[in-house]
């Protein structure tokens, strides 16, 4: 069965607005974490912004905001004011338990911001 | 901060030959060192995860005789593609934890192509 779920098409955003990218994962497990990685061209793998599922509020890395909404298991990603930079694939992953165990990673979302 | 670093960032090689890929783990220790495979516009496959000083876990489907895993020390973990096929061209992709919930350092990734 599929972890992460990303089912969005590839989007196209005007620069300087808003965009949310949508996750939602499955597990039985307590305990779990919750990544999203934005990889541009290159294909270097840059991390964005963590969500543990204990975390009581929803994490915030500058420009970068988790909505995570435990109950129906979703952790969508916002990008407030967009900028031609952030055209790349987003990937939303998810370990499962404690440390040390895999990432299993969605299927991806394709931004182009337009400017 | 934890960084990896992974060489050879791209490599071409004639179907037959074995290609050997290195991840390093700069000011940490990796305890453990994740190895994935990205097809083109696919998302990250696990293929293995290998513990120090311990044989390899592969995932089903990944043969154990064809990507040889090594681990000897908590800062090498190499990827060694034998007798490499064209279909083995990807991208290949490490990321070391040293066990704690948010701390997945990504290689820069391998860009495969056998020809």
């Amino acid at each position: 069965a599929q972890k992460i779920t990303q089912t969005q098409p590839g989007m196209f955003v005007q620069e300087k607005e808003a965009v949310t990218l949508d996750c939602t994962y499955d597990t039985s497990d307590p305990s779990y974490g919750l990544f999203w990685y934005k990889q541009p061209s290159s294909g270097e793998m840059i991390f964005l912004i963590y969500q543990g599922s204990y975390d009581q509020q929803n994490a915030t890395e500058g420009r970068y905001s988790l909505n995570f909404q435990k109950a129906r298991k979703s952790a969508n990603l916002v990008i407030s004011a967009s900028q031609l930079g952030d055209s790349a694939m987003y990937f939303c992953a998810m370990r499962e338990g404690y440390g040390n165990n895999r990432l299993a990673f969605g299927k991806g979302n394709q931004v182009v911001v337009i400017p | 901060g934890a960084v990896v670093s992974q060489h050879p960032s791209w490599v071409i090689c004639k179907s037959g030959t074995s290609v050997k890929i290195e991840c390093r783990s700069l000011d940490f220790q990796a305890t453990t060192m994740f190895w994935y495979r990205q097809f083109p516009k696919q998302s990250l496959m696990l293929m293995a995860t290998s513990n120090e000083g311990s044989k390899a876990t592969y995932e089903q489907g990944v043969e154990k005789d064809k990507f040889l895993i090594n681990h000897a020390s908590l800062t090498l973990s190499t990827l060694t593609v034998t007798s490499a096929h064209p279909e083995d061209s990807s991208f290949y992709i490490c990321i070391g934890s040293a066990g704690t919930a948010s701390g997945y350092t990504f290689g820069s990734g391998t860009r495969l192509t056998v020809v």
